[in-house]
């Protein structure tokens, strides 16, 4: 059974670095093709992809953001970490981890076939 | 970066009827493009992929077609737990979603 989950602070201010980890079981971050993906998701909104890294350490990142990401894993506890600098009021939202389709090639995309139930994280002063 | 454009963004139905939603790419998207159904504070849940495949576990009445820049997913007779809002999202050269159909 694949179960993902979020978890990290559920408040941040403006201009802090939110840090946010996901855990997993019931697949291996160790072998090709695996892959992890962030994705958020603003009330009442639409989602919006934000970045994978895969079992080789190799990242991805949306390009509008990547300048703020950083996702880094812990193969050794099953852990995915999403860093993101420089938080603002418009990065209010879920935020999920979920894991990428395991498929060879096109790195850089994907489809997210589990999904952690999200955390919710609010950019407020 | 490729847009795209959901239709409608409701579309009001009564259970057992049939529900088209329609996907539209801003650029040839080939046939990589996924739909996912998401409940109120739910996760969203992979339906189809790659325009026409069903998901493990998905129920048959869950159809995709297209290709290029126009898609549709047809929900024939629609069940009580159909009600939900669905985006599409696609893979040719990054990645991003739709806005999304509430079907009510």
């Amino acid at each position: 059974q694949i179960t993902l989950k979020e978890s990290g602070p559920s408040r941040v201010k403006p201009t802090q670095t939110l840090t946010l980890t996901c855990t997993f079981s019931g697949f291996a971050l160790t072998a090709r093709p695996v892959g992890v993906g962030w994705i958020r998701q603003p009330p009442g909104e639409a989602l919006e992809w934000l970045g994978f890294i895969y079992w080789d350490d190799d990242k991805r990142y949306s390009p509008s953001l990547r300048s703020r990401l950083t996702i880094t894993k812990d193969t050794s506890k099953n852990q995915v970490v999403l860093t993101m600098t420089n938080m603002d009021p418009v990065d209010t939202g879920t935020y999920y981890c979920a894991r990428r389709l395991p498929y060879d090639g096109d790195w850089g995309s994907g489809y997210f076939d589990f999904w952690g139930q999200g955390t919710l994280v609010t950019v407020s002063s | 970066e490729i847009v795209l454009t959901q239709s409608p963004a409701t579309l009001s139905l009564s259970p057992g009827e049939t529900a088209a939603l329609s996907c539209r790419a801003s650029q040839s998207v080939n046939t990589y493009l996924a739909w996912y159904q998401q409940k109120p504070g739910l996760s969203p849940r992979l339906l189809i992929y790659d325009a026409s495949h069903r998901a493990t576990g998905v129920p048959a009445r869950f159809s995709g077609s297209g290709s290029g820049t126009d898609f549709t997913l047809t929900i024939t007779s629609l069940e009580p737990e159909d009600f939900a809002v669905y985006y599409c999202q696609h893979r040719a050269n990054g990645l991003t979603f739709g806005g999304g159909t509430k079907v009510e």
